[in-house]
């Protein structure tokens, strides 16, 4: 079975460092079928793409609003997916989901439950 | 790449839901539409505009010309309650539309 499983979100203060995992499984992160990215969605709010890492990891995207704060990784011995958050913000709260896209038909076909994070002091 | 979508949608049961997605040359590129039940993921209903995913019911359909993407859903059912997404790359990454929540009144 194709699974993405988020931890890792949770409160943090202004400022603040998180975190973020997805473990994979039933696949393999490496595969060049597939890249793999995180999206969020703050509460009772829309969908916003954040970050993106192709199957090479030689191409790495951020969005606008966490570009130099946030930084995407992976680690394939473990096939896990990785989020670092720094310089937090009250607005990078949100629900935090990790998803496949399967590269041959543009689209996100695996999505995990998501990870919480609250950025407050 | 902006996407914009009608806020809400209503329909009875049984009759036919449209939802459009409106950007600039979106017929020029592949759109996929996600649904999201309360407290649930995101799932893809539609990909490469008119493509179902396996295990998706054959009344979600879809379209795409000009400037608009359409998710057509017909014979609507209760469970089809949520809020869907239309998507699209630009440069390529994800653009998500605002959203338009389907109502089964």
């Amino acid at each position: 079975d194709v699974q993405l499983e988020e931890s890792g979100g949770g409160p943090v203060t202004p400022g603040g460092s998180l975190r973020l995992s997805c473990a994979a499984s039933g696949f393999t992160l490496s595969n060049y079928a597939y890249s793999m990215n995180w999206v969020r969605q703050a509460p009772g709010k829309g969908l916003e793409w954040v970050s993106s890492i192709s199957p090479s990891g030689d191409y790495i995207y951020y969005a606008d609003s966490v570009r130099g704060r946030f930084t995407i990784s992976r680690d394939n011995a473990k096939n896990t997916l990785f989020l670092q958050m720094s310089s937090l913000r009250a607005e990078d709260t949100a629900l935090y989901f990790c998803a496949r896209e399967q590269i041959a038909i543009q689209a996100l076909d695996v999505w995990g439950q998501g990870t919480a994070v609250t950025v407050s002091s | 790449l902006e996407l914009t979508q009608p806020p809400s949608v209503s329909v009875s049961p049984g009759q036919t839901a449209s939802i459009t997605c409106s950007g600039v040359d979106l017929g020029k590129k592949f759109t996929s539409w996600y649904q999201q039940q309360p407290g649930q993921s995101p799932v893809v209903v539609i990909y490469q505009d008119y493509r179902r995913p396996s295990g998706i019911p054959e009344r979600f359909s879809g379209s795409s010309s000009g400037n608009t993407a359409t998710l057509t859903i017909s014979g609507t059912q209760t469970l089809d309650e949520g809020v869907y997404f239309c998507q699209a790359w630009d440069s390529g990454t994800p653009v998500f539309g605002t959203g338009s929540k389907v109502t089964i009144l």
